[in-house]
């Protein structure tokens, strides 16, 4: 089991909303990214957070925002919810002190919008 | 574009019955080809991270291999707590550690 945590485990939101999902990153990580999961696909890459700032950005939106706090936790923000919207939000920690360096998942927020 | 391809979607298999998963990707400068396992609503969990062709790693019935082109991931008498989706992702050469993953095969273990 990894160090990583996200809370909280399951949302439903309406259609319009906004919403918040947090992220712990595992003890020793500086980096946190954001993946996007739909059901039976792989995930999708939201974005990246390096020393509290966005560093990397996959083809989402802006009202996919994020911060990350001095002590490497994050969030991730989206507003004004679409149904298309609703799926398994992924966090995963790694660090960038290492060239090569494996991600690890928390276990992820379902995200239903209806 | 980075592009992973996995196959094949899904698979079923009896106990015991070995057989390989693949994993194509398409990267400009590879720094890394990760495995990960996903079991039905949780988050995925690394397995292993190969970074040149001719690499191989072993953990219990898995074994992973890499070329220039493709991965495979051979499971060796497999038993039904084996059943998952396996995820192959790829990281390139940009700045963020940004993983591009192929949509999993899922793999069924029938006692």
């Amino acid at each position: 089991e990894t160090g990583v945590t996200q809370s909280p485990t399951h949302l439903i939101k309406t259609r319009g909303q906004q919403v918040t999902l947090r992220c712990s990153s595992q003890s020793g990580h500086n980096t946190v990214s954001w993946y996007q999961q739909a059901l039976g696909q792989g995930p999708q890459f939201i974005f990246q957070y390096y020393r509290e700032e966005e560093n990397g950005r996959g083809n989402f939106p802006p009202r996919f925002s994020g911060l990350q706090f001095p002590n490497y936790s994050s969030e991730l923000n989206v507003n004004a919810l679409e149904l298309d919207d609703s799926a398994l939000y992924l966090c995963a920690s790694s660090s960038l002190a290492r060239m090569n360096t494996e991600a690890f998942f928390g276990q992820g927020t379902r995200l239903t919008v209806v | 574009e980075d592009q992973v391809t996995q196959s094949p979607e899904a698979l079923r298999l009896q106990e015991g019955e070995s057989s390989s998963l693949n994993c194509s990707y398409t990267v400009s400068g590879l720094r890394g080809l990760f495995w990960y396992r996903q079991d039905p609503g949780k988050g995925p969990e690394f397995l292993f991270t190969l970074y040149s062709a001719g690499e191989e790693k072993e953990k219990e019935r898995l074994k992973a291999t890499l070329t220039k082109k493709e991965s495979f991931l051979h499971i060796t008498a497999p038993k039904p707590e084996d059943s998952a989706t396996y995820l192959c992702a790829v990281q390139g050469p940009q700045g963020a550690q940004k993983l591009v993953f192929g949509q999993g095969t899922r793999l069924t273990i029938n006692p």
